[in-house]
This record gives C-alpha cells, structure tokens and sequence, in this order.
C-alpha cells in the first residue's frame, strides 16, 4: 500500500482562491520531504524541501510567499498556492525518503494532486 | 547544459523487442542514480536504482552505469504494451541532496 498519502487529488478552484495540498507519510517519520511541480510533458520539477521544525528551502525561482510550505510534525507537510492563478495550475507532487535511509536514496511519492484554476 | 538529460523520443518498439532508453548527467561526482516509470496523470514508480559502474539487472530490466562518461541507460527486454509509459531518469545532487529528474523519455510498446 501506499506510504506516502497525498490529498487531495483534484482540486479545481477559481482564481485567487488558495489551495491547500497535505502530504503525509504513513507509519513513518519523515523529517524532510520534498515538493515537486509537473507541467504537461515535462518533467519533475523540484520546487522546495520542506524541513519538519524548521523553514523550508526553496529553489530558484520559486515564490516563497507564493508556495508557503509548513512541516509542522514528523508525519505532515503541506503546500499552499496562495491567490492560485490558472497559471498555477499544474500537477503538484510530494515525496519522502523511506524511513531509516538518506537523501540519496529512492523516494516515497505521493500519488500527486491535479490543480487546475479557472 | 541541464543537468539530466534524456531524449523526449516517443521512442516506439514492436511488442517483444528491447527498448533502449538512455540518459547523461552533468555533476559528476553523482553517487545514486534512478529510473522511474510514470505513466499519464500518475506520480512516477521506481523501476530500477544503481550506484556502482557496470550492469544491474531485475527481471526484465537492466541499468548501466559509466561514471566516467556520465552515461546511464535503462533497457527493457520483451517490452510489452503496458511498458509504454514516460521514462524519468533521476540523478541525486551530491551538493544538496536534491533528486534531479530529465524530461523523461516517451516510450511506446505496439502491439
């Protein structure tokens, strides 16, 4: 089964409204995790490292008063689009390291939410 | 230069022949390598991981590795029609630990 949870997995909003994506990691702790953006046809796009406890880092290019990133607990992190504009509307996905292993290791992936703005 | 690159194809196959998908990378001192398997609308699925030089086999996978040429391939033997999916070469950043994926490459398996 899964083990990183993902939710919602539609949302479909007007524009301006924020969104709020949770991204959970079941039966184990995850004390970083990772935020991705796709675009149709393209690839993964690693937009920040949300870090439980502390801020999150955001890549270049990426508006952290846009894409506010909260990792309060050891099992949650969540991406808010705030005031979403259509072209915000991508596939948003999040992932985690397994429990017990590095970063350089293969990630949990979320199953991904599909936000579409009007 | 990107950083992971691959050839967005589609790169057709006839069902039963071996699929070639390859993919070079630009930090070289990159330790972990991965090929994901994505099909439409999903989140991408591990297939294979490899870190060390040479071949790595599961089932009807196999990675290469050339960490002097900083070449890593994915080859499908048998290639079937639910193989056909987007191909995603990921490369591990040694500098932040980061998970770096190409543009994917579009494999089609005909029946």
């Amino acid at each position: 089964g899964a083990v990183v949870s993902q939710h919602p997995s539609r949302v479909i909003c007007k524009s301006g409204t924020s969104v709020k994506i949770e991204c959970r990691s079941l039966d184990f702790q995850a004390t970083t995790m990772f935020w991705y953006r796709q675009f149709p046809k393209q690839s993964l796009m690693l937009m920040a490292t949300s870090n439980e406890g502390s801020k999150a880092t955001y890549e270049q290019g990426v508006e952290k008063d846009k894409f506010l990133i909260n990792h309060a607990s050891l099992t949650l992190s969540t991406l808010t689009v705030t005031s979403a504009h259509p072209e915000d509307s991508s596939f948003y996905i999040c992932s985690a390291p397994p429990a017990g292993t590095s970063l350089d290791q293969p990630q949990h992936f979320g199953d991904g939410t599909r936000l579409s703005i009007l | 230069q990107k950083e992971v690159e691959q050839n967005s194809g589609p790169l057709s196959v006839p069902e039963g022949a071996i699929a070639s998908l390859n993919c070079t990378y630009s930090d070289r001192v990159s330790q972990s390598f991965f090929w994901y398997r994505q099909y439409s609308g999903k989140s991408p699925e591990l297939i294979m991981s490899i870190y060390s030089n040479g071949d790595k086999e599961d089932g009807r996978f196999t990675a290469q590795l050339n960490k002097a040429s900083q070449y890593v391939s994915l080859l499908i033997r048998d290639s079937q029609p639910s193989d056909s999916a987007t191909y995603l070469c990921a490369v591990v950043n040694t500098g932040g630990f980061k998970t770096i994926f190409g543009a994917g490459t579009r494999l089609f398996v005909k029946a």
